[in-house]
């Protein structure tokens, strides 16, 4: 069955640092993959997706992400993170429907 | 810029009663799912129609909860009764259509409280 693991329950990150959260999947075929963003008491914001093609994806708010097929990965990157990035951070898989399979999430803390 | 709309944002209620909640997809999306959040959880689907039409509903426990989307525009997902378990937030997404390739767009959900 798919699933998605995000090892990290919480990381806090000083403001200005570069930021990576985690995330491996279990999919048979080739994967579509997601991260969004969720603010407290707020839906969840698209961040950036991987269909095909180069595996190293851009998004908004300056996020980036790489898609590793040898290691089942799809890591979330930030080059320098901001005191508005603090939120919850989910990745996701689209499962054998199209419903999302979605991780635990990891909350990020930004200090200052 | 279009957005899903849900209602209310926040509802408190108690054990055995019955609760409704709404969701309006963006227009012309077809695909429309609901999601439940448990605290500390990612969300986890429960039902997904297309139009009128339930796609997928494995996961919904159909001994309290139900959904409808009649003109296969807006929807409601319903519990009755509900249960100290069902406290989360419900999440409502649409889509163009169901294709693997459709960003899903999220609305602000409903929290629920069951007391």
């Amino acid at each position: 069955a798919q699933s998605v693991t995000q090892p990290d329950i919480h990381i806090t990150v000083s403001e200005g640092a570069s930021l990576e959260l985690r995330c491996n999947y279990s999919y048979g075929a080739t994967p579509y993959l997601f991260w969004y963003v969720q603010s407290p008491g707020q839906g969840l914001q698209l961040l950036l997706k991987y269909f095909s093609g180069d595996t190293l994806v851009q998004g908004i708010k300056g996020f980036e992400a790489e898609f590793k097929r040898s290691q089942s990965s799809f890591n979330l990157r930030k080059p320098s993170v901001h005191w508005s990035d603090a939120a919850e951070y989910f990745c996701a898989v689209k499962g054998a429907g199209t419903a999302l399979i979605f991780g635990k999430g990891t909350t990020l803390s930004v200090s200052s | 810029e279009a957005e899903v709309a849900q209602s209310p944002r926040y509802k408190i209620t108690e054990k055995s009663q019955a609760v409704a909640f709404w969701c309006d997809p963006i227009s012309g999306h077809a695909t429309l799912y609901w999601y439940r959040q448990i605290l500390g959880q990612g969300p986890e689907l429960l039902v997904q129609f297309q139009d009128e039409s339930v796609v997928d509903d494995s996961q919904l426990p159909k001994d309290r909860f139900s959904a409808e989307r009649l003109k296969g525009v807006d929807s409601t997902l319903k519990i009755q009764p509900a249960e100290l378990g069902d406290s989360a937030m419900y999440l409502c997404a649409s889509s163009l259509v169901g294709g693997s390739n459709n960003e899903q767009f999220f609305g602000p959900g409903t929290r629920l409280t069951v007391l």
